[in-house]
């Protein structure tokens, strides 16, 4: 299972762009990237996937290296609902068990 | 999208005793998962539940202390057993999404034992 390594915490001031990067080096080649979010007292939330390149939604872009040794969650002009913990996911599309790391923990700032 | 809902969404039990948390889904699903977060940490994973078969459980997690039922495809019930204070956690339970690999979590069970 492939590994993720990403900064413990971050703050950003209200309005900006805020950019998490997750490490996942040994990342196998039918591994997908996921990011989630999560609220204190609830369930992490699903946010965005990728396998390659870019993915944008309605609330974050993804951007992954050709190598997909590594990835970034790009959340623009955050406000201060966007303080959580947002986690870097990384596996296969098979059985949705999983494996969590530590997960960056976002602060916005008025 | 999947709803869940767990009960019960919070307790505080005495050592020793039992809990069962209840995991139920408002569509059939195939798989379930149970997580625990202990206070300030991350999510890990404890089991898989099947419907129709014995859960798979993750390492540093057995039976005789986390039994799990799955009696049908909306439902699964999470069993601590012969509670201690380090079993305080969150329990969450998470079932597969329909997109790829997302998947959906319950408001989870934040349990505390004394």
């Amino acid at each position: 299972l492939a590994k993720t390594t990403q900064p413990i915490s971050m703050d950003s001031y209200e309005g900006q762009e805020v950019n998490i990067t997750c490490s996942h080096n040994n990342i196998a080649t039918n591994d997908y990237i996921t990011w989630y979010q999560q609220f204190p007292s609830q369930g992490p939330r699903f946010i965005i996937q990728g396998y390659k390149t870019k993915v944008t939604n309605e609330v974050a872009s993804l951007f992954i290296p050709a190598d997909r040794k590594s990835s970034t969650l790009s959340l623009p002009r955050v406000s201060l609902s966007d303080t959580a913990v947002y986690y870097c996911l990384v596996g296969t599309n098979t059985g949705n068990q999983f494996y969590f790391g530590t997960g960056t923990s976002l602060t916005v700032i008025p | 999208s999947a709803v869940i809902s767990q009960k019960p969404s919070r307790d505080i039990c005495q050592r020793g005793t039992s809990l069962t948390i209840q995991c139920q889904v408002d569509s059939q699903v195939t798989m379930m998962f149970w997580y625990r977060q202990q206070p300030g940490q991350s999510l890990t994973l404890i089991a898989t539940a099947n419907q129709g078969s014995e859960a798979t459980y993750e390492s540093g997690f057995v039976i005789d202390k986390f039994p799990i039922s799955r009696p049908n495809l909306t439902f699964s019930t999470l069993t601590v057993s012969n509670m201690s204070p380090e079993d305080s956690s969150i329990y969450l339970c998470s079932v597969d999404g329909v997109v790829d690999t997302e998947a959906f979590f319950g408001q989870g069970t934040r349990l505390t034992v004394v």
